[in-house]
């Protein structure tokens, strides 16, 4: 079945840099990408997705680019904050499907 | 007013009793999921359903049950809670169409197994 994986595990970084996360899915038969992020104890929150239809795809500071030849996904984060502190999630899913495959998270500090 | 809720949102219980974990959503979604989230780990897949009164197996179904009374709810049922079964659950909720995939969760529920 479907696999992802996500790097690095853990970034810490100052507030003002950016970020890059990146990720690996298995199956080409996913094409629809969605990420979320889960703040210290609380429920996971989407936060921007892709389909694979698209190379690229913004939303404020959060750009997310795809390359389905080397099944590849990439987050970019910038002028981080330290409210971006989180774990991120990478997932995969085929379209019409209901299983979504999760990555094991990013874990995501920024310091003041 | 947060869509999708669960009960109780941490629980105490003993090896080999049985737990019973809820979850009601709002959103008028017909899909629903159970997931689990073991530290240092990504959410797997235990249980999920489509429809009231139909649920199937996801990726972890061992040791657990579900069960859809309703469009809105969906429950997770360990009748053997075991040690290895310590861990947070999510419920989320998806809709049917062109966000199918986009879920919306649950607050989680943090269960000790003792």
């Amino acid at each position: 079945g479907e696999q992802v994986e996500q790097l690095p595990s853990s970034l810490i970084v100052q507030e003002g840099a950016s970020v890059l996360i990146n990720c690996s899915y298995t199956d080409s038969a996913s094409v629809y990408f969605p990420w979320y992020k889960q703040e210290p104890g609380k429920r996971l929150q989407f936060i921007i997705d892709i389909r694979s239809n698209m190379e690229r795809k913004q939303n404020q500071r959060l750009t997310l680019l795809f390359d389905k030849k080397t099944k590849h996904l990439s987050l970019h984060i910038t002028a981080t904050q330290p409210g971006d502190s989180a774990i991120y999630f990478c997932s995969a899913s085929i379209t019409g499907g209901y299983k979504v495959v999760f990555g094991s998270g990013t874990r995501l500090l920024v310091s003041p | 007013e947060a869509a999708v809720t669960q009960s109780p949102r941490s629980k105490v219980a003993v090896t080999g009793g049985k737990v019973t974990l809820s979850c009601h959503q709002t959103n008028n979604h017909d899909y629903m999921y159970w997931y689990r989230q073991d530290t240092g780990h990504g959410l797997r897949l235990i249980h999920y359903s489509y429809v009231a009164d139909s649920t199937e197996k996801g990726d972890i179904p061992d040791g657990y049950k579900a069960s859809r009374p309703s469009q809105e709810n969906f429950s997770l049922i360990l009748e053997l809670a075991s040690l290895s079964q310590t861990a947070v659950y999510f419920c989320a909720s998806s809709d049917r169409g062109v966000n199918q995939d986009t879920q919306y969760f649950g607050p989680g529920t943090r269960l000790l197994v003792l």
